[in-house]
Formats: structure tokens, C-alpha cells, sequence
């Protein structure tokens, strides 16, 4: 069965560089959401999407932004990273009453050098 | 504001013996509650929900919980571990609201000794 797919699964950047992260949801999922999850935590919510429109805001930095697109998949932008922003980034998507479960993708570990 | 509580950071069994993971929960309303199951390096795997209907949910991996409303709680439960079973457990939360987030608790690490 398709799954959510991420991309890329690792990536290296220096400080103050930008990254874009991006996801794609299970076939007919419309809803999706990015996670932020740093070392030895619990995943914390960044954003969602529903109907490519913004549906939810987490503790999303203003450095970065993210949209969700035409297809359903989506992309997340991080502008003038930090040390800080290293951590795995999980994307998930649902159906929109999420009553089947979140499907999250593998993840991208982003590590800022 | 929805929250979820795991209060053990980590839980050790003997293999072959039952394993408990506790989880209570806070969500305006009824819940949609969740386990999820993360190996190192690895994404979030679902293991259960709980969305209505039986309190038993039975899930992936012979792992199952139970939903206690007056109790708030969501344990989850499997009564012979294996040491493969060692890995960090989430327990998670959302309100029936289209839409709502997930939010996970702090996460609880399971170490299953042979």
C-alpha cells in the first residue's frame, strides 16, 4: 500500500542556509500535517493543511513556512537555520475527521552544521 | 487545550512477561486516541486507535489498550513481551473536530530483556 512519502531523508546545511523539506500524502488524503521531533523528544506539531489551505499553527517558527499544493503534497521552507532546527521532521496525512489515523512518512533528519 | 501525559520515561520487562504502558489525557469532548511506536531512526508506526465503540482496542503486533473515560487513561497493554517490542512508545490525542492536531505525549521507552 502507497504510504507517505518524504523527501529528501537526509540533508546537511549550514547555518543561515534555507531547506526545503517535502511530503506527499496517501492517495485521497487532503489533510496533512508536519511535525517537528528534536533528539530525545516528542514530536511537536509545526503546521496542517486541509484543502491546501492552512488549518492549524503550531509552534512554527516565522522562519519558516510551508504550503500545501494542487496534488495535496506539501512543502515545508526553512529560511536562516539554526543550529536548533536540527531535528527529524515527520510529515503525516489523514482523511479530514483524521478518525482512521495519521500515517506519518519516514521523516527527513535535517542537521545544521 | 488537548495534552497527553506518559508519566514513565521508561518501562523494563523480562521477556515473556506483560508489559504496561500508562497514558491519561486531557482534549475538550471526546477523544480519537492513539499509539504509535517509534524504533531508532525510524518514522512513527500506528499501532491502535480508539474512536468509539469498544473500550478493548485490540491493535497491531498483539499489543492492546484500553479506553478508561473516568479515569481519562489509555494504557497500552500486551500480555507476553518480546524483546523486539524494545523501542519508544507515544501515546497521542486529538479532538473529533476535522482538522484537530495530534498531540503526542512525552513518549515512553520500552526495554524488553531476553
Amino acid at each position: 500500500a502507497a504510504g507517505v512519502i518524504q523527501s529528501p531523508r537526509h540533508l546537511i546545511k549550514e547555518k543561515r542556509e534555507t531547506a526545503t523539506l517535502k511530503c506527499y500524502p496517501i492517495p485521497r488524503h487532503d489533510t496533512v500535517y508536519w511535525y517537528q521531533q528534536g533528539p530525545g523528544q516528542d514530536p511537536q506539531f509545526l503546521i496542517s493543511f486541509y484543502e491546501k489551505m492552512q488549518s492549524d499553527k503550531g509552534s512554527i517558527p516565522d522562519r519558516f513556512s510551508a504550503q500545501q499544493f494542487s496534488d495535496y503534497h506539501s512543502e515545508l521552507n526553512m529560511s536562516s537555520l539554526e543550529l536548533g532546527d536540527s531535528a527529524l521532521y515527520f510529515c503525516a496525512s489523514s482523511t479530514p475527521t483524521g478518525n482512521y489515523g495519521y500515517t506519518f512518512g519516514s521523516g527527513t533528519r535535517l542537521t545544521v552544521v | 487545550a488537548q495534552s497527553v501525559a506518559q508519566p514513565e520515561d521508561q518501562v523494563n520487562v523480562a521477556e515473556g512477561n506483560p508489559l504496561t504502558v500508562k497514558c491519561t489525557y486531557s482534549v475538550s469532548g471526546n477523544p480519537y486516541l492513539f499509539w504509535y511506536v517509534q524504533y531508532p531512526n525510524r518514522g512513527l508506526q500506528f499501532l491502535l486507535k480508539y474512536i468509539t465503540g469498544d473500550n478493548l482496542v485490540k491493535g497491531s503486533y498483539g499489543f492492546e489498550a484500553e479506553f478508561n473515560k473516568s479515569q481519562t487513561s489509555f494504557h497500552l497493554k500486551k500480555p507476553s513481551a518480546l524483546v523486539s517490542d524494545s523501542a519508544l512508545y507515544f501515546c497521542a490525542v486529538r479532538g473529533r473536530a476535522a482538522g484537530n492536531k495530534l498531540t503526542f505525549g512525552g513518549g515512553t521507552r520500552v526495554l524488553v530483556k531476553p
